[in-house]
């Protein structure tokens, strides 16, 4: 079936503008993650959907950063006025099933890589 | 906390020989998983092999193996029957479900196969 997908694949901003970027899941799979990637930080985690329950918000790095999911599938992550150490790949990732055995394997999507000039 | 860490930035293999990749990790907890991924130039990470901490078998996929060490707190990757497009990037990374789930991961390791 369909993997995880992301769009766009790739966004040039200015500084100091808002982006989104979205991410699809695959059918069916209930957990979804964002993570970045950058080259200074390596892979970090920003946040984790499960279901109907309260997000995990840990890891976003500031108030400028939130994501919603609506309808427990599509998710869209937001980045307000957008600074040049936001640059990175933001990577989506879904799992089937957070709490079970091998359906904790997260499958990711190909990515958005965002550049703020 | 959970902590990943690949010691090896870079490393090169000729095409059919073996390669072993490294991580040790650090933590408190009993019940873990533990996974491999792989990052080639397209940027899609692609799952190779995962360990559950409770298995003392080490997991195996095809050319792929893990050796687990639980005591050492070593989870290393062979690749046997090097191939050219094994180059990518290799990523450990570490999951607790008391931790919520989210991966923890190594700083990578850049693997050249070359021919």
């Amino acid at each position: 079936g369909a993997g995880v997908s992301q769009s766009p694949s790739n966004k040039v901003t200015e500084k100091g503008k808002d982006v989104e970027l979205r991410c699809d899941p695959i059918s069916g799979h209930t957990a979804l993650y964002w993570y970045r990637q950058s080259l200074g930080q390596g892979l970090e985690f920003l946040i984790y959907f499960q279901g109907n329950s309260a997000p995990d918000k840990s890891g976003l790095p500031s108030d400028r950063f939130s994501a919603e999911r609506t309808g427990g599938s599509v998710s869209t992550l937001t980045i307000q006025r957008t600074q040049q150490e936001d640059s990175a790949v933001y990577l989506c990732a879904s799992s089937l099933l957070a709490g079970t055995s091998s359906t904790d394997t997260q499958y990711f999507g190909p990515g958005t890589r965002l550049t703020v000039l | 906390a959970q902590t990943v860490t690949q010691s090896q930035p870079e490393m090169s293999v000729q095409e059919a020989e073996t390669v072993t990749l490294s991580c040790t990790y650090d933590t408190s907890e009993s019940n873990y998983y533990l996974f491999w991924y792989k990052q080639p130039p397209s940027r899609q990470m692609i799952l190779v092999i995962r360990q559950e901490a409770y298995k003392q078998q080490n997991a195996t996929e095809n050319r792929f193996s893990v050796n687990f060490q639980k005591a050492a707190k070593s989870f290393s990757l062979k690749i046997s029957d090097s191939q050219l497009g094994d180059t990518a990037m290799y990523f450990c990374a570490f999951m607790t479900r008391r931790a919520g789930n989210m991966l923890t991961f190594g700083g990578g390791t850049r693997l050249m196969v070359k021919p």
